[in-house]
């Protein structure tokens, strides 16, 4: 079965830092491209940052880059997203997706595997 | 950026009825947009890749169109299960951005 596992959300102060990680199945992973996406409670969904098959290409939305950090492990089939300096803001589910291309070239792709997602709240 | 205002960000319909929803992005994008379906609790479903393929499983009175700044999905025949949020979704350049989401409602 197609499968993605994302954890490591929680509740965290704001300024700390979280790991998010998300675990791969039923499909070869290093081949796509991933990406994370988040939607704050209510509200619509809003892309963070994806990665190509190999770890080179990476890009962020404005809102993280400097505090977000995108990587993966092809051999331990995991995505993961190091958030640091945590705002208020940053707090949403967060999903990772797999994209349909390997590659961060844009084109043609789109997102068909979701993951169930992790809520990641940052409050005081 | 690339801005994706989805119209209407709601509407009430009832079943058998056929529901249009627009998408229009702030500049070109080619043929470069897919449309999601996400239902409370649980994470979005890819319908429509690339404006107008319908994706593998998906019931065929889903249906997209378009091209450049302009598309729609359509749901020929609205179906209980079609209740839901649609949201379209912009690949032709980053940051990838989506529409703010069309709520289709029973009414």
């Amino acid at each position: 079965e197609v499968q993605l596992v994302e954890s490591g959300g929680g509740l965290v102060q704001p300024g700390r830092s979280l790991r998010l990680s998300c675990a791969a199945s039923g499909f070869t992973f290093d081949n796509y491209a991933m990406h994370w996406v988040r939607q704050a409670p209510g509200k619509g969904l809003e892309w963070v940052s994806g990665i190509s098959f190999n770890s080179r290409n990476i890009d962020y939305v404005d809102s993280v880059k400097g505090r977000f950090t995108i990587s993966r492990d092809n051999a331990k089939n995991s995505l993961y997203l190091q958030m640091n300096s945590l705002r208020a803001e940053d707090t949403a589910f967060y999903y990772c997706a797999k994209d349909t291309l390997a590659t961060m070239i844009r084109g043609p792709d789109a997102f068909d595997i979701w993951g169930q997602g992790t809520m990641v709240t940052v409050s005081s | 950026d690339i801005q994706m205002t989805q119209s209407p960000s709601s509407l009430s319909a009832s079943m058998g009825d056929r529901v249009t929803i627009t998408c229009r992005a702030s500049q070109s994008i080619s043929g470069y947009l897919n449309w999601y379906q996400q239902k409370p609790g649980k994470a979005p479903k890819l319908l429509i890749s690339t404006a107008s393929s319908l994706r593998s499983g998906v019931p065929s009175r889903f249906s997209g169109s378009g091209y450049g700044t302009d598309f729609t999905l359509t749901i020929s025949s609205l179906q209980p299960e079609d209740f839901a949020t649609y949201y379209c979704h912009q690949t032709y350049r980053t940051p990838l951005t989506f529409g703010g989401g069309t709520k289709v409602e029973i009414k």
